[in-house]
């Protein structure tokens, strides 16, 4: 069985700040994990993946997510916060890679 | 390079109706999948499929048929619609691949679909 908890279904930060989005993951196998970004009325885009490659992993436009077994997450970290970062995130686990199972979402304000 | 064509983009039914939502790729991907979204549970699986001719189901495909004929295309129809069935829908493709070749899927831009 395979489960991402996406811990804050809102976070609000002021512009220039850092960015963390919580994800813990539940999975009975290796996992693949990964970050998308919905704006709004859109479809989602892929921010970044984890693959069993290496831990910490860098996506666009300046998030990077580490992987840490010991704790079964995989947070979304962006160093200065951007009006444009506004959107929907979730996280998304796979051992198949043919299904994927979303967290709930987590909403990002960006405050000016 | 369309991507993940999904048509109709909107989309109003009354109870009882029947339709097909339409998923097109132009990558040669294997798998597609099917999504609902509706707020605060995210994206749930429908329906999926690894191959042309091989579909399966996800976790809510109730109400939903699927089918996979060519690898191009993976219509989702309604059978007989009810206003649960509310929800703005996402076609998705990838790659073959799991493990470290799990390469993540592309997504369509959605069809926001409502069940009077």
């Amino acid at each position: 069985a395979q489960s991402v908890t996406q811990l804050d279904s809102h976070v609000s930060v002021s512009e220039g700040t850092p960015v963390l989005l919580r994800c813990n993951y539940s999975s009975s196998y290796s996992p693949s994990l990964f970050w998308y970004v919905q704006h709004p009325n859109k479809g989602l885009q892929l921010l970044l993946k984890y693959t069993s490659a290496a831990t910490l992993v860098k996506g666009i436009n300046g998030f990077e997510a580490e992987f840490k077994k010991s704790e079964t997450s995989f947070h979304l970290t962006k160093p200065s916060a951007h009006m444009s970062d506004a959107a929907e995130y979730f996280c998304v686990v796979s051992t198949t890679g043919n299904q994927f199972y979303f967290g709930t979402g987590t909403s990002l304000t960006v405050i000016p | 390079n369309a991507g993940v064509t999904q048509t109709p983009k909107f989309q109003v039914l009354k109870t009882g109706q029947s339709m097909t939502l339409q998923c097109a790729q132009d990558m040669n991907h294997e798998y597609m999948s099917w999504y609902r979204q509706d707020p605060g549970m995210g994206l749930r699986l429908i329906h999926y499929s690894v191959g042309a001719g091989i579909t399966d189901q996800g976790e809510v495909p109730n109400g939903y048929n699927v089918s996979r004929s060519t690898t191009e295309d993976f219509p989702l129809r309604l059978l007989s619609a009810a206003p649960s069935q509310t929800s703005v829908y996402f076609c998705a493709s990838s790659r073959r691949g799991g493990g470290r070749n799990n390469y993540g899927y592309t997504f369509g831009s959605g069809t926001r679909l409502t069940v009077v």
